[in-house]
């Protein structure tokens, strides 16, 4: 595997589910982050992880709630979620979150909330 | 407000014919601007990254450049694989803060 890998890649979920999106980097970087990309609208940064610590977190609802349990490794945990939450959720990857960093983006994870 | 927009929203063009897309910014502080390209149902490819006014980065039929107020992507007798969305987003200061353009999407017709 290479560059960033994300789990599943399409997700169908019930309001009341819970489910978990997985994301892995393979280029030994030091910051992880979470996005949400809705139609016609910019990418949304939701969360940033550096060195396993967040750093950011836009004012995301508390029915995601991000894990990042090492440097290549980063979930978010979605439970209770509303239809409107129906997005592609895109992780990626830089080397550090300080500097002037280039992002690499995972494939993706589709969601669609019933 | 910071903010970054993108235009057009929508650009066809025929196979050879070349064409630029835009990127303007309102930023307090440009760290870099970086060029995407998102295949649909994929994730944004990296294409370039641009720090200063003035500077300007190539590949294959791309050209990247750069001012103070905004970016262009200059395509040169693009093929119906340079089909996709075009991401431009910018990096500032103070806050370390990512902004995304909303994109263009660009279809090249044989």
């Amino acid at each position: 595997e290479t560059g960033v890998t994300q789990t599943p890649r399409h997700l169908v979920m019930g309001m009341t589910n819970k489910k978990s999106l997985k994301c892995e980097q393979h280029l030994g970087h030091n910051a992880m982050y979470w996005y949400k990309q809705s139609a016609k609208k910019p990418l949304e940064l939701m969360f940033v992880y550096s060195l396993e610590e967040r750093v950011e977190n836009n004012s995301v609802p508390s029915r995601f709630s991000p894990e990042c349990p090492n440097s290549s490794h980063l979930f978010l945990h979605l439970h209770t979620l509303q239809p409107e939450d129906s997005a592609l959720y895109l992780c990626a990857s830089s080397q550090d979150w300080q500097g002037v960093e280039t992002q690499y983006f995972g494939p993706g994870t589709r969601l669609l909330v019933l | 407000e910071d903010q970054v927009t993108q235009s057009p929203e929508a650009l066809r063009l025929q196979e050879g014919e070349s064409s630029s897309l835009n990127c303007s910014y309102t930023v307090s502080g440009l760290r870099g601007l970086f060029w995407y390209r998102q295949d649909p149902g994929k994730g944004p490819e990296f294409l370039f990254t641009l720090y200063s006014a003035g500077e300007e980065k190539e590949k294959e039929r791309l050209k990247a450049t750069l001012t103070k107020k905004e970016s262009f992507l200059h395509i040169t007798a693009p093929k119906p694989e340079d089909s996709a969305t075009y991401l431009c987003a910018v990096q500032a200061s103070p806050g370390n803060q990512f902004y995304f353009g909303t994109g263009t999407s660009l279809t090249v017709i044989p």
